[in-house]
């Protein structure tokens, strides 16, 4: 598999900010995307990484580290509304066939 | 219309009947995606497919079985499902099969085998 790991669960207050990392195989990496999911829902976009660097969009930035194999998504300003897993998703590309995987999602729980 | 529609939203079918899931977009992405989800669990790639041509099959079982009758329509035929094949089904779509430009998830159908 490709190997994309990040913490099962984390906790933090209303207001907060919060890292969730992400470590992936480099073999064959194409570009990394940060998806919110509400149970039972679709995921949705929050963030693409193909460079190297930091990517800021309003309370959510995103960092790659390709020589690392590691991104994380920061939230900031933590809303109870931001309770939701969070996955990191690589895509791969073995045999010219483009593949985006998943890693096993972080549950963020937002307290008051 | 920046949306990936599935229906139907539930379905709940026993060991042997048939059914269809249907995913539709009108972004003129060419290419499309099944993923299945368990609770808890990643989703993980079943099929792809690049200007309606099957790219990837990712050695999921001969009772699931798509098509794409054209560049906006998506199918996953369904029979003789096993009550582990219950999950969240979720298609996707993107502007070309490698994704450059991000991928759209549809909101999937929960899928119950009784």
């Amino acid at each position: 598999g490709q190997n994309i790991d990040q913490p099962t669960e984390m906790t933090a207050t209303e207001g907060a900010i919060v890292q969730i990392n992400c470590t992936y195989q480099t073999s064959g990496f194409n570009g990394l995307f940060w998806y919110q999911q509400h149970a039972g829902e679709a995921p949705t976009f929050l963030s693409y990484n193909v460079l190297d660097g930091l990517e800021e969009k309003g309370r959510f930035s995103s960092f790659l580290s390709r020589s690392k194999g590691y991104s994380y998504l920061l939230l900031k300003e933590l809303q109870m509304k931001d309770s939701a897993s969070y996955l990191c998703a690589v895509r791969f590309i073995r045999s010219n066939d483009y593949k985006l995987s998943f890693g096993a999602g972080t549950t963020v729980t937002v307290r008051a | 219309d920046t949306e990936v529609t599935q229906t139907p939203k539930h379905l709940v079918m026993g060991m042997t009947n048939k059914k269809s899931l249907k995913c539709e977009q009108h972004m003129g992405h060419r290419a499309m995606y099944w993923y299945k989800q368990k609770a808890k669990k990643p989703p993980e790639l079943m099929f792809v497919y690049s200007y309606e041509k099957l790219s990837i099959n990712e050695s999921v079982p001969s009772r699931f079985s798509p098509e794409c009758p054209n560049s906006s329509l998506l199918n996953l035929h369904l029979h003789a499902l096993q009550p582990e094949d219950s999950a969240l089904y979720l298609c996707a779509s993107s502007q070309e099969a490698s994704g450059l430009s991000g991928y759209t998830f549809g909101s999937g159908t929960r899928l119950t085998v009784v």
